[in-house]
C-alpha cells in the first residue's frame, strides 16, 4: 500500500478557501486518490476521488500533481460544518473490494 | 433511505463474553466491510466480503469472525471479548466502483 503524509491539523476561517495537502510519493500507477472526511462522532463520508486529472464535485475540488506524488483537496469556502478529519487514501478502483487504508488524516478546524 | 445501519450502537461486555454486531445495508451493494477505530488512530480493516457467502481477512482479523449469509447483512462476531477489543466499530458497503458508505458506528467497551 502507498504511504501517505498529511499535516496533523490545519485551521481555517469560515468563508475562506482551504487547501489540504497530501503526499503519496509511492503511489502505484493504477491507484486512485480518494478523499474521505469524518465529522465528529460519525462514520467517514466520501468526498472526492481522481486518477490523473483534476476533479470537481459539489463538495470540493481535487488537484493532482502531474507526477501524481501529491494531491490537494480544496474546499472553496469553508463552513463550520466542514470541521472534520480529512483522510487522503491511495487505492484501487478496478472493480475489486475497496480495501482502503485510513491513516490518521488532517484535523481541520474552522473558526468564525 | 436508511443506507448502512449498525446494531447495537453501544455495548458493554465483560472479558470473555461473546457478542455479534449486525450491519445492514439497503443499497444492494456487493461489498461490505468491518473497520475498527481506536482513539487517535485511523480506521483499520478487520474483515470484508465481496458477495453473499464470501468473506476475507483484512488488516486486523484476529479475535473476530464474520458471516455474510444474506447480501444485505454482514455480521461481526467476538467469541471471547478482550479489553483490547474496546473500540468503535464501523461497517461500510460499496459497489464495485469504490465509494464507501459508512454506518454511524458501534461503540464497544470490554471491561
Amino acid at each position: 500500500d502507498a504511504k501517505t503524509t498529511q499535516p496533523n491539523s490545519m485551521e481555517s476561517n469560515e468563508e475562506e478557501p482551504v487547501h489540504l495537502p497530501c503526499n503519496h510519493s509511492t503511489i502505484s500507477g493504477t491507484d486512485y486518490i480518494h478523499w474521505y472526511r469524518q465529522l465528529p462522532s460519525q462514520g467517514p463520508e466520501y468526498v472526492i476521488h481522481g486518477l490523473t486529472s483534476n476533479v470537481n464535485n459539489r463538495m470540493a475540488s481535487l488537484a493532482i500533481a502531474e507526477d501524481r506524488k501529491s494531491s490537494t483537496l480544496i474546499l472553496h469556502r469553508a463552513t463550520l460544518r466542514d470541521a472534520a478529519v480529512y483522510y487522503c487514501i491511495p487505492g484501487g478502483d478496478t472493480g475489486t473490494a475497496s480495501k482502503l487504508t485510513f491513516g490518521t488524516g488532517t484535523r481541520l478546524q474552522v473558526t468564525l | 433511505n436508511a443506507g448502512v445501519t449498525q446494531t447495537p450502537k453501544f455495548r458493554v461486555l465483560k472479558t470473555g463474553q461473546s457478542m455479534t454486531l449486525l450491519c445492514a445495508q439497503d443499497m444492494n451493494h456487493e461489498y461490505m466491510y468491518w473497520y475498527r477505530q481506536d482513539p487517535g488512530m485511523g480506521l483499520r480493516l478487520i474483515h470484508y466480503s465481496v458477495g453473499e457467502g464470501t468473506t476475507a481477512k483484512g488488516e486486523v482479523p484476529d479475535g473476530y469472525n464474520v458471516s455474510r449469509l444474506k447480501k444485505q447483512n454482514f455480521l461481526l462476531g467476538l467469541e471471547s471479548a478482550a479489553p483490547s477489543q474496546t473500540s468503535v466499530y464501523f461497517c461500510a458497503s460499496s459497489q464495485a466502483r469504490g465509494e464507501l458508505f459508512f454506518g454511524e458506528g458501534s461503540r464497544l467497551t470490554v471491561l
